[in-house]
């Protein structure tokens, strides 16, 4: 059974530039989540996604958005990158949201330059 | 204010020893999660606990709901056991709060 896929693995982009990051969850699997991960704040919780609708957001700026497919695919979206954003993004997705055990995927580097 | 706390921040043992890492939290929670993230990024849903213990293999996880506390062992410690350890609480209102891990490295 695949895993939980994000893309790219790897990013390098330009302070005030836009950046989109995907995330395939486990087939099956209707809430995604996401987080944000940096040496100084350590995990931090984006939002959830469950059937296409937002659940649940932590404490973010609004430059920080996604959204869910039908499929349950989903996308994350930082705009007007500052270089505090650098960090490792991780998602997750669980049959049927955060109260049961959750899958992670590898995470998508983030370098903001 | 951190709503967890995570201790030790770090953590060697030699290969065989018996390990403990502490978890306190100051909100009202509906669950606890222990993660384990080893060198790369990859997480792994090692526990997620309302009460009482759980046991998986050497990994033994407790909770007191009254004191607002949480204990990860590991019986019989390896090197491959050697990766960050993070707790992880669940609102109410299924927020995510998260410590910010303990580093472990056992050594053989």
């Amino acid at each position: 059974k695949a895993g939980v896929t994000q893309t790219p693995r790897y990013l390098i982009k330009t302070r005030g530039q836009q950046v989109t990051l995907s995330c395939s969850p486990i087939s099956g699997h209707r809430s995604v989540s996401w987080y944000q991960q940096t040496p100084g704040q350590g995990l931090q919780f984006l939002f959830e996604y469950f059937s296409e609708t937002q659940r649940n957001k932590g404490n973010f700026p609004g430059r920080f958005s996604g959204r869910q497919f039908s499929n349950s695919r989903s996308e994350m979206n930082v705009s007007t990158l500052e270089l505090g954003d650098s960090a490792l993004y991780l998602c997750a997705s669980s049959p049927e949201g955060a109260l049961y055990g959750y899958t992670f995927g590898s995470g998508t580097r983030l370098t903001v330059v | 204010k951190n709503e967890v706390e995570q201790s030790p921040q770090n953590l060697t043992a030699q290969e065989g020893e018996f390990i403990t890492i502490n978890c306190s939290y100051s909100v009202g929670i509906s669950a606890l999660h222990w993660l384990q993230q080893h060198p790369g990024g990859g997480i792994v849903s090692l526990f997620m606990l309302s009460s009482g213990k759980k046991k998986h293999g050497r990994l033994i996880a407790t909770i007191n709901i009254q004191e607002k506390h949480s204990s990860l062992h590991i019986t019989a410690s390896h090197p491959r056991d050697s990766a960050v350890y993070i707790c992880a609480v669940q609102t109410g209102a299924n927020n995510l709060f998260f410590g910010t891990g303990t580093r472990l490295t056992v050594i053989p």
